[in-house]
Formats: C-alpha cells, sequence, structure tokens
C-alpha cells in the first residue's frame, strides 16, 4: 500500500531499547490528547489517551507524558519490537465530547533489529 | 465485533468526475467523521456527524464537497467536478455516545482517491 509519511521526521531505534517520540499541541484549551499509530495502507490506531486534568497515563509498555506549562506531548514505548515499526500522530480534542481530533506532524519510527 | 469499514479501498477517477466515497461506522456509534489525508500529513478534519445531522462542516474545502448520513449510520462522502488536488486518503472514523470514552475515535482503512 501507499506509504504513509515519507517526509516525516524519522526516529531510528535498536530493537529493545526505549523510543520516545514528541509532540508540541498549540491550543492550552485542549483538554483531551491521543497518541495514534499509523501503519503503511491503513488507518490510524488508537495507542493511549490522556485528559489534561493528568500529566501521566500508562499502558502496555507505553506511557504518555503531558506538560501543559510548556504544550508538549511525549509517547514513550518501553522495549521497542519490530512491529512498533510505523508513523506515529498525536492528537488534541478542543473541546469536550464528540467534537473533531487536531493531528499534529507525525513522526516515522523505525526499529532496527 | 466488526470496526470501521470503507469503500471502495481505492478509487481512481479522471479530472472533473463525480465520486461518492462509503463508510460504515461501528453499529451503535453516533458520531460519525471524515478526515483527509495527503501524503506525509496527519489526517486533517472535513466533518462530522451527531446522528443524522452534520454537527460541524467546517472542514470541508468548498461546495464541491458535501456528506450525507440518512440514517444514522452509513455515511457517504461525495465530491463533484474532482480535481487533481482532490487526490488523497479519505479516512472516516466513529465514536461511542457521549458518555461512554466519547472522545476515542475509531478509524477506518481509509479510501485512496486518485485524480488523474
Amino acid at each position: 500500500g501507499e506509504s504513509v509519511g515519507l517526509h516525516l521526521p524519522t526516529l531510528s531505534v535498536q530493537e529493545g531499547d526505549n523510543s520516545i517520540i514528541n509532540c508540541a499541541y498549540s491550543n492550552s484549551a485542549s483538554d483531551y490528547f491521543i497518541w495514534y499509530k499509523q501503519e503503511s495502507g491503513k488507518g490510524p490506531q488508537f495507542i493511549i489517551d490522556i485528559r489534561s486534568n493528568m500529566d501521566k497515563r500508562q499502558g502496555q509498555r507505553v506511557t504518555v507524558l503531558l506538560n501543559k506549562t510548556v504544550k508538549h506531548l511525549s509517547l514513550q514505548i518501553a522495549a521497542t519490537q519490530p512491529g512498533d515499526s510505523a508513523v506515529y500522530f498525536c492528537a488534541e480534542n478542543r473541546n469536550s465530547g464528540n467534537t473533531p481530533l487536531v493531528f499534529g506532524k507525525g513522526t516515522r519510527l523505525s526499529v532496527i533489529a | 465485533g466488526a470496526g470501521v469499514s470503507q469503500t471502495p479501498s481505492n478509487k481512481v477517477t479522471e479530472k472533473g468526475k463525480y465520486v461518492e466515497l462509503r463508510c460504515d461506522p461501528i453499529s451503535g456509534h453516533t458520531a460519525l467523521y471524515w478526515y483527509r489525508q495527503s501524503l506525509g500529513q496527519g489526517p486533517e478534519f472535513l466533518i462530522y456527524f451527531q446522528g443524522t445531522g452534520a454537527a460541524d462542516d467546517s472542514g470541508l474545502p468548498n461546495d464541491r464537497f458535501f456528506a450525507v448520513r440518512p440514517e444514522g449510520s452509513v455515511s457517504t462522502l461525495k465530491i463533484q467536478r474532482t480535481e487533481r488536488g482532490d487526490s488523497a486518503v479519505y479516512l472516516c472514523a466513529s465514536s461511542p455516545p457521549s458518555g461512554r470514552a466519547p472522545n476515542e475515535q475509531f478509524f477506518g482503512p481509509g479510501t485512496r482517491l486518485t485524480v488523474l
């Protein structure tokens, strides 16, 4: 399928190492943030989310950190695996409830076996 | 259960033609969203529905783009007089009713539209 993100910043990580992907968001009024993983030819897949009243949330092998002071979001992936290779997007929601997401620029994660 | 499905997966058309892209959301999801993703970019919002009505269509680029969701389930994105700049992947997402993880949007695989 078509490759997503041919001109995106790339992070190359050795298999087994931890990965950190960063994202800056623009609207201080945003109250909900999501990280999505997108593999080539597929739609974005939900990884983890966090609300603005939290600064850290952990999932399975993933952790999201939110710094509202500097409007920064990061995704940490522990023990990165080849299957983690994909483009990662952060997204913010600027209102509560069912409203559209605003996506940031993606980062391509390349895992070196 | 089934996820969000989109048809066709690929659509090639000629400049000036009309196209329809279909989205089947997850059963029970009341909100449905259309996004457009150009190569190397993140998805950009086009329009979203709550039930049958368009709650926000501010992302539609011009009046050649239109979307419907007549029965509150399946949605069709319609593009008239297609232009080469319309070439992109069109993504559909749905989310549960408000009050049940309302902001988590589940995406379909997308329709890749190519306008020659």
